[in-house]
């Protein structure tokens, strides 16, 4: 059984750049697709993007020009990094399985962007 | 564009059941969706996916209470013999090429 464990700093400055990385462990991360989501406190949850080994991604549009994707094999580990954040980046930042549906998720990390 | 619509709120008594729905935009209902429940502090779950022939493939573990049906471009989970821990946030998802679009959610409460 797939689990997802999200890692990362949980304050970020306002105009730095969001960092964090999901360790899958119960499936090697060549096999399958892999995605971010977020949450706002007391909101839905927001698609960010999605990656593929040998790195085919896909992003929201209304975040494509600040975020990046990347994967390590050798690590089982992909990661996320969202530039140039404001207050409106906070929430709890999900990884999970992507197989068209969202089949697994991680636990979540709450990233605050506070000065 | 791709949307999901589902009522922001319902209710439904200990042991009764209930059927949220979920509702595909135009020219998009044939598309299969999944289901996820967040119950309060917590990260959400997978439950299903529902197919657009209406057979469903459940996450490990979750329970024949919870089942999925389809009428057009509408998407259901019918919950039955609900139980005090079905009091959760209910989101449907469903994908293109490229894209994942959640639904606004469904809060349930149990009475």
């Amino acid at each position: 059984q797939v689990q997802l464990q999200e890692s990362g700093p949980g304050l970020v400055k306002p105009s730095e750049t969001l960092s964090l990385t999901c360790t899958v462990s119960g499936a090697s991360i060549s096999t399958y697709f892999w995605s971010w989501i977020r949450q706002p406190a007391g909101r839905g949850l927001e698609w960010i993007g999605r990656i593929y080994t040998r790195g085919s991604t896909n992003y929201n549009p209304s975040l494509k020009s600040r975020v990046t994707m990347s994967i390590d094999t050798s690590k089982n580990q992909f990661s996320l990094k969202l530039t140039s954040v404001t207050a409106a980046d906070t929430a709890v930042y999900y990884c999970a399985r992507d197989d068209t549906a969202i089949i697994a998720w991680g636990q979540g990390t709450l990233v605050t962007v506070s000065s | 564009q791709l949307v999901l619509t589902q009522s922001p709120s319902a209710s439904a008594s200990l042991g009764a059941s209930v059927k949220l729905t979920c509702t595909l935009s135009s020219g998009h209902s044939s598309y299969a969706i999944a289901w996820h429940q967040q119950q309060p502090e917590k990260g959400p779950r997978y439950l299903m996916k529902l197919n657009s022939d209406g057979s469903h493939i459940k996450g490990d573990g979750i329970p024949d209470r919870f089942s999925g049906s389809l009428s057009g471009a509408e998407r259901y989970l019918t919950i039955s013999s609900l139980q005090s821990e079905d009091e959760a946030d209910y989101y449907c998802q469903t994908w293109d090429t490229g894209i994942r679009v959640f639904g606004g959610g469904t809060k349930l409460t149990v009475l």
